[in-house]
């Protein structure tokens, strides 16, 4: 079956120091999306990368979609306690549309 | 505009016992999905519904069962519970005609089997 791993699982950042979270599938990914679910609440919709080698930015956060469409990335800069939470990638297949989560990053962020 | 709606917000049940738990998507949405998160992990794909049938299913066993309705709302069945079935179940709603569309997540309900 389809695996999409992410790493890291956890990520203690001091504020204002940037970092990275990875998505990595073993089979060719038709699109992915990115999710944050806050402490308590459910996840929330960020971006989705369909094309590839695309490269998106919402203020602070970059998400990038590897070129052969099996990795994807998320950074952020200047990390704020307001970031706290944890990100999901969530993939669709090339062949066929299920839908798998990774297991997420949660972020801890140091003030 | 509603957004995702799932009641109840909290549940508590006995192993062996049955639980329904409701959804009313995002007003204009017509596709319904079900998540399991357990504690600490990933949401993890139980069904999908759309046109009131099943489209697609994950790797959960016949004692989760759904139903979508005439206007959209879905409601997700667990017989015979495990503890194991403690989790926050998430409904989530989307519109099939848009490729990939974003999932629109409700606040959850969150189970506990004792």
């Amino acid at each position: 079956g389809q695996q999409v791993m992410q790493i890291p699982q956890y990520q203690h950042v001091q504020e204002g120091e940037d970092f990275t979270t990875y998505c990595n599938s073993s089979t060719t990914l038709s699109n992915i999306q990115w999710y944050k679910q806050r402490p308590g609440g459910h996840p929330v919709f960020l971006i989705q990368l369909v094309k590839s080698g695309e490269v998106k930015k919402q203020k602070r956060l970059t998400f990038q979609f590897g070129e052969a469409k099996k990795n994807s990335s998320l950074h952020i800069t200047a990390t704020q306690t307001t970031d706290v939470g944890t990100y999901f990638c969530l993939s669709s297949k090339a062949a066929g549309n299920k839908l798998t989560f990774g297991g997420g990053t949660r972020v801890l962020v140091k003030p | 505009d509603a957004g995702v709606t799932q009641s109840p917000t909290h549940l508590i049940k006995t192993r062996g016992q049955q639980v329904t738990l409701r959804c009313s998507p995002k007003s204009g949405h017509d596709t319904v999905s079900w998540y399991q998160q357990a504690l600490g992990q990933g949401p993890q794909f139980i069904f999908q519904y759309y046109e009131e049938e099943e489209r697609q299913r994950g790797n959960f066993p016949d004692r989760f069962s759904g139903h979508q309705f005439p206007n959209y709302s879905s409601e997700l069945n667990v017989n015979a519970l495990l503890l194991g079935d403690s989790a926050l179940y998430l409904c989530a709603s989307s519109l099939l005609s848009i490729k990939s569309s974003p999932l629109h997540f409700g606040n959850g309900t969150r189970l506990t089997v004792t």
